[in-house]
């Protein structure tokens, strides 16, 4: 069965810091997956995804994440947190091929310290 | 973009009542609609999935009956909390698959209370 596990459900850094978000993954098949991020009440943005080539994938606000097959892992980062990305971030995975459901991990709730 | 508009996105009701939540796809033709509920600081459970013009695949533990999905058009998912009741209180998302390879967007969410 596919699974996501996001290590750590709370990570505080102060600003300008480097942002690392883990993400692990359970795949019989080759995964695609994804970073989201959620503001209090509100729905998911996209932050980026992997599907096929490069492992290093860039996404919006500064934000990366490298594929790493042998690690089964799929982790977030960021140079130098702000303030503004003070959220919750989800790791996701399809399920049943492109139009299948996303599966997620619990999520990390990222603090940014002034 | 594709863009998926979620309504209302606060709902307090009465126990008892029922309440509807409408997902919309403003740009592109959502032909499978997944509606999530999300408690407190927990992550986004699958509810169901919506194919248009067929019955809605409900997962295990889900009941039909209590949130009934409808999804009429290729424009429009409605997710009815049916006699809710207090612990029917969360935040609910809808997802559309864009059309586009492994291309997913997100209603806003809706936060329903019942009191």
């Amino acid at each position: 069965a596919q699974s996501v596990t996001q290590l750590g459900s709370h990570v505080s850094v102060s600003e300008g810091a480097l942002v690392l978000l883990r993400c692990n993954y359970s795949s019989s098949v080759p995964p695609y997956l994804f970073w989201y991020v959620q503001y209090p009440n509100q729905g998911l943005q996209l932050l980026l995804k992997y599907t096929t080539g490069a492992t290093l994938v860039k996404g919006i606000n500064g934000f990366e994440a490298e594929f790493k097959k042998s690690e089964t892992s799929f982790h977030l980062t960021k140079p130098s947190a702000h303030m503004s990305d003070a959220a919750e971030y989800f790791c996701a995975l399809p399920t049943g091929g492109s139009q299948g459901n996303l599966i997620f991990g619990k999520g990390t709730k990222l603090s940014v310290k002034p | 973009g594709a863009v998926v508009s979620q309504h209302p996105s606060r709902v307090i009701c009465k126990s008892g009542t029922s309440v509807k939540i409408e997902c919309r796809s403003l740009d592109f033709q959502a032909t499978t609609m997944f509606w999530y509920r999300q408690f407190p600081k927990q992550s986004l459970m699958l509810m169901a999935t919506s194919n248009e013009g067929s019955k809605a695949t409900y997962e295990q533990g889900v009941e039909k009956d209590k949130f009934l999905i409808n999804h009429a058009s290729l424009t429009l998912s409605t997710l009815t909390v049916t006699s809710a009741h207090p612990e029917d209180s969360s935040f609910y998302i809808c997802s559309a698959s864009t059309g586009q390879y492994y291309g997913y967007t997100f209603g806003s969410g809706t936060r329903l209370t019942v009191v």
